[in-house]
């Protein structure tokens, strides 16, 4: 079995402050992990995904996470954030073998200025 | 390279009427996924198709949804009838493969724009 879990459904942020996400999985095998971004009406876009190779990920648009098995984490974070960055954010596992998604419940990014 | 297309993006419908959606994935991929995103809630797999053959349907209420993938191209996702917690946006996946074993970014799923149905 697998689940996903994002800490905090709305995070504030300010223009140029730190971004950090917070995701916790579980998973009877060693996972790949995922993040992806919905901007309003628009589908998924990913961000970076973790495959077992290097543990710390980097994605796109300025985002980077670590994959933490001690903790079963795998946080996102940016260093600045922009105005472009608010949207939605959603960690995912996937532990089958055939690439089946197990979706945390997201975590919608205000960014003030 | 053309990225997955659906249709239509809405659809407002009464409850016990019937809906269909339509998918195109990206051109070579054999893995399509339907999701689910009801809102507020990250999205979940209703079915996942390689090629012609469902390899995942667990989450799908078979008692009123139906899917097909013809020709292992295009995909449509039946309601029959729709109820109000229904309401949701539909979202079609594609990948170039379905397993996780397969390397780089063939596992990648590239998402559609999604059609957000209302139930009333």
């Amino acid at each position: 079995a697998q689940s996903v879990t994002q800490l905090g459904s709305h995070v504030s942020v300010s223009e140029g402050a730190l971004v950090l996400l917070r995701c916790n999985y579980s998973s009877s095998v060693p996972p790949y992990l995922f993040w992806y971004v919905q901007y309003p009406n628009q589908g998924l876009q990913l961000l970076l995904k973790y495959t077992s190779a290097a543990t710390l990920v980097k994605g796109i648009n300025g985002f980077e996470a670590e994959f933490k098995k001690s903790e079963t984490s795998f946080h996102l974070t940016k260093p600045s954030a922009h105005m472009s960055d608010a949207a939605e954010y959603f960690c995912a596992v996937s532990s089958d073998s055939w690439g089946k998604l197990q979706f945390g419940a997201g975590t919608q990014v205000v960014v003030t200025p | 390279e053309a990225g997955v297309a659906q249709s239509p993006r809405y659809k407002i419908i009464e409850k016990r009427q019937s809906v269909a959606f339509w998918c195109n994935p990206i051109s070579g991929h054999a893995t399509l996924y339907w999701y689910q995103q009801i809102l507020g809630q990250g999205p979940k797999l209703l079915i996942q198709f390689q090629n012609n053959g469902v390899v995942d349907d667990s989450q799908l209420p078979k008692d009123r949804f139906s899917a097909e993938r013809l020709k292992g191209v295009d995909s449509t996702l039946k309601i029959q009838p729709a109820k109000l917690e229904d309401s949701a946006v539909y979202l079609c996946a594609s990948s170039l493969v379905g397993s996780r074993f397969a390397s780089g970014s063939s596992y990648e799923q590239y998402f559609g724009p999604g059609t957000r149905l209302t139930v009333t």
